[in-house]
């Protein structure tokens, strides 16, 4: 059964960069893309950003310019930094393994939640 | 910048069928468009139920249906139970393969 866990510092400072860790147990990173989504307190879910194995990038134009994924087949994890962060940026963020048109995402993280405050 | 709209809440009763749907601010939602359908109860990661239109994923029942209706994509709940009183939300694949989600819909079975 392929699990993934998300990691990283739950309490982030304006203007710094948030940066999380995606573990991914039970399967191989290879020949998947995986994406990262989003969820602001009591709302709703936002698309991130997408990587493949290979490095493949796709990302959420509002959110492109700070934003920088990566993956290590090496560990098999995958790594999300994003930049300039102000208080919007609060949020639970889920790694999911993304099959794309023909088969959604079909594994998600628990979720790790980020919170943006001094 | 486009906008994928849901109905904010929907109420349904135990045993009843319910038809939530999702469209596009400027257009129509067609198969091109892939929607994916996934299902969150509180607390927990959410779960894909449908996707490229109308297939379930695996161990999803067979109350819960995808299709075109118009010009929107529509996931219908037959014999809604209590159980699946949770938020649902859709996903349209853009052309530039970006994925969009919209605000999802929080279903009440009472």
């Amino acid at each position: 059964q392929v699990q993934l866990q998300e990691s990283g510092p739950g309490l982030v400072k304006p203007s710094e960069t948030l940066s999380l860790t995606c573990t991914v147990s039970g399967g191989s990173i290879n020949n998947y893309y995986w994406s990262w989504i989003r969820q602001p307190p009591g709302k709703g879910l936002e698309w991130i950003a997408y990587i493949s194995y290979s490095g493949n990038t796709n990302y959420n134009p509002s959110l492109k310019s700070r934003l920088t994924i990566s993956v290590d087949t090496s560990k098999n994890q995958l790594s999300l930094r994003l930049s300039s962060v102000t208080a919007a940026d609060t949020a639970v963020y889920y790694c999911v393994r993304d099959q794309g048109r023909l088969g959604g995402f079909d594994y998600w993280g628990q979720g790790t939640l980020v919170t943006v405050s001094s | 910048q486009t906008v994928v709209t849901q109905e904010p809440s929907f109420s349904v009763s135990p045993g009843g069928t319910v038809t939530l749907t999702c469209g596009l601010s400027s257009g129509s939602v067609s198969t091109n468009y892939f929607p994916t359908w996934c299902q969150q109860t509180p607390g927990q990661a959410p779960r894909t139920l449908i996707y490229s239109t109308n297939t379930r994923s695996s161990g999803v029942p067979d109350r819960f249906s995808g299709s075109i209706l118009g010009n929107k994509a529509a996931l219908t709940i037959t014999g809604a139970q209590a159980a699946d009183e949770s938020d649902y939300y859709c996903v349209l694949y853009m052309s530039s393969a970006i994925r969009v989600f919209g605000g999802g819909t929080k279903l009440t079975v009472l």
